[in-house]
């Protein structure tokens, strides 16, 4: 049971928008920046939104995120096939003193 | 740009333990925090515990405490994790991963995989 909740699944068509939600509580998503990671298939988590849902080098501006209270989202608009992965959003947990991800949400495109 | 390199693949027995290394370059390695974050096979992310070489001392989730090691090598740039008395539950993907101190896990290694087998 992971302490970030999340779909475990989400599809769209090449073109089409999608959102992808986070749950969290206030230790979590209440007190500090939510992330979000891309996970290809057999490759290692890459970071896609920083703190303040601002995107690093290199992520294209079809990514976004949002925050409001406890909970998050990432939007992905002009779907292409690259972007057929698993998504994660972290947050670090005061009350935890760790990180904490979600289960994890699989993006087909169809 | 900061880039960690993992040790390599393992096999253990129930029981043993596995040591997995992380060597960083490309950047100051005080500067960073360490986290090591398993994935288990059709699983999702999971965060065993992290240190902050400037200061020496690894804080570890729950789960982990007393099982798990956390260690960092200012001298080589080197993370290690250890995990003892493994079980099959511990076959997973280990990876390590850095950034600034409060900030996200911005940099990843490429992951070890660890097999427990008889």
């Amino acid at each position: 049971q992971s302490v970030l909740t999340q779909p475990p699944s989400a599809s769209g068509t090449p073109g089409q928008s999608v959102t992808i939600s986070c749950s969290g509580s206030s230790s979590n998503i209440g007190k500090n920046f939510l992330y979000w990671y891309q996970q290809l298939p057999g490759s290692a988590p890459k970071l896609l939104i920083a703190r303040k849902n601002q995107r690093p080098s290199g992520v294209p501006d079809r990514f976004s995120g949002s925050t409001s209270g406890t909970s998050a989202s990432l939007a992905i608009s002009g779907l292409r096939s690259e972007d057929e992965a698993d998504y994660y959003c972290a947050a670090w947990d005061d009350s935890l003193s760790g990180w904490v991800f979600g289960g994890g949400t699989k993006l087909t495109v169809l | 740009q900061v880039q960690l390199v993992q040790s390599g693949a393992e096999v253990k027995k129930p029981g043993s333990s596995v040591k997995v290394s992380c060597k960083a370059s490309g950047g100051t390695f005080s500067n960073y925090a360490i986290s090591w974050v398993r994935q288990a096979p059709g699983h999702g992310l999971e965060w065993m515990g992290g240190i902050i070489p400037l200061f020496g001392r690894a804080n570890y989730a729950q789960r982990f405490q007393g099982r798990v090691t956390i260690s960092a090598d200012e001298s080589t740039s080197t993370c290690h994790m250890e995990v003892s008395s493994l079980t099959s539950e511990d076959t997973a993907v280990y990876f390590c991963s850095c950034g600034f101190v409060g900030e996200a896990l911005d940099h990843w290694g490429q992951g070890s995989l660890v097999t427990v087998s008889s």
